[in-house]
């Protein structure tokens, strides 16, 4: 199965914070999502990007950028969190056209 | 509305009984993904379909395109089938996935 790897696992910042949220996929897939899930709302689609260089707009993107540096790594910023940031972040991959997605363990972020 | 509208929202079974998930979708869609949220906050692929039916030992999954709805049929459930279950429909205007809200199953013993 593809492996999708995202950094850090856990985070804690405080209101008015910089995160970075991490993602990485070895598997050349063109596609890469930023997702969080909330209870009551499920996964809902922050940013996602069709290749290195490329972003699309998710959503839910009020608050966050993304950058997709390399075919391999998706980075999600929160460049001045706030509690409604606290989520469970998945970040997601697909080769591309009509093909399984595979999403990654989840960070677990905390905005104080 | 919901464009992807699951049911039950929560289910509890007792182990070994039989049950079915349903997914009904309000955009167009020709494939669909079944996933499994365990207790620790993973997301296991369980099935990716196209019009048809696909099954993996006690799981069978049925796409009809034509009614759009996906259905998730398990089979003499376990303590592990617990978690829950979402289904996402590949809009094809966009390639977005979108998601259910969700399906909480309990198997109790």
């Amino acid at each position: 199965e593809a492996a999708v790897t995202q950094s850090p696992r856990n985070k804690v910042t405080v209101t008015g914070g910089n995160v970075t949220l991490s993602c990485r996929q070895t598997n050349s897939h063109n596609y890469m999502y930023w997702y969080r899930q909330d209870t009551g709302h499920g996964l809902r689609l922050i940013h996602y990007s069709y290749g290195a260089g490329n972003l699309q707009i998710g959503d839910v993107p009020d608050g966050y950028k993304a950058t997709r540096t390399t075919q391999e790594d998706f980075f999600l910023l929160l460049e001045l969190a706030s509690p409604s940031q606290t989520s469970l972040y998945f970040c997601a991959s697909r080769l591309g056209g009509l093909n399984t997605l595979y999403f990654g363990a989840g960070t677990r972020l905390s905005v104080l | 509305g919901d464009q992807v509208k699951q049911s039950p929202s929560a289910l509890s079974l007792q182990e070994g009984t039989n049950s079915a998930l349903r997914c009904n979708f309000s955009i167009a869609t020709t494939t669909v993904q079944w996933f499994l949220q365990n207790p620790r906050g993973s997301l296991m692929n369980l099935f990716y379909l196209v019009p048809g039916t696909k099954e993996n030992g006690r799981l069978k999954s049925t796409f009809n395109s034509k009614e759009s709805y996906s259905t998730l049929h398990i089979r003499d459930a376990q303590l592990e089938d617990s978690g829950t279950y979402f289904c996402a429909a590949v809009n094809t205007g966009n390639y977005k996935y979108v998601f259910g809200a969700g399906t909480r199953l309990k198997v109790i013993a």
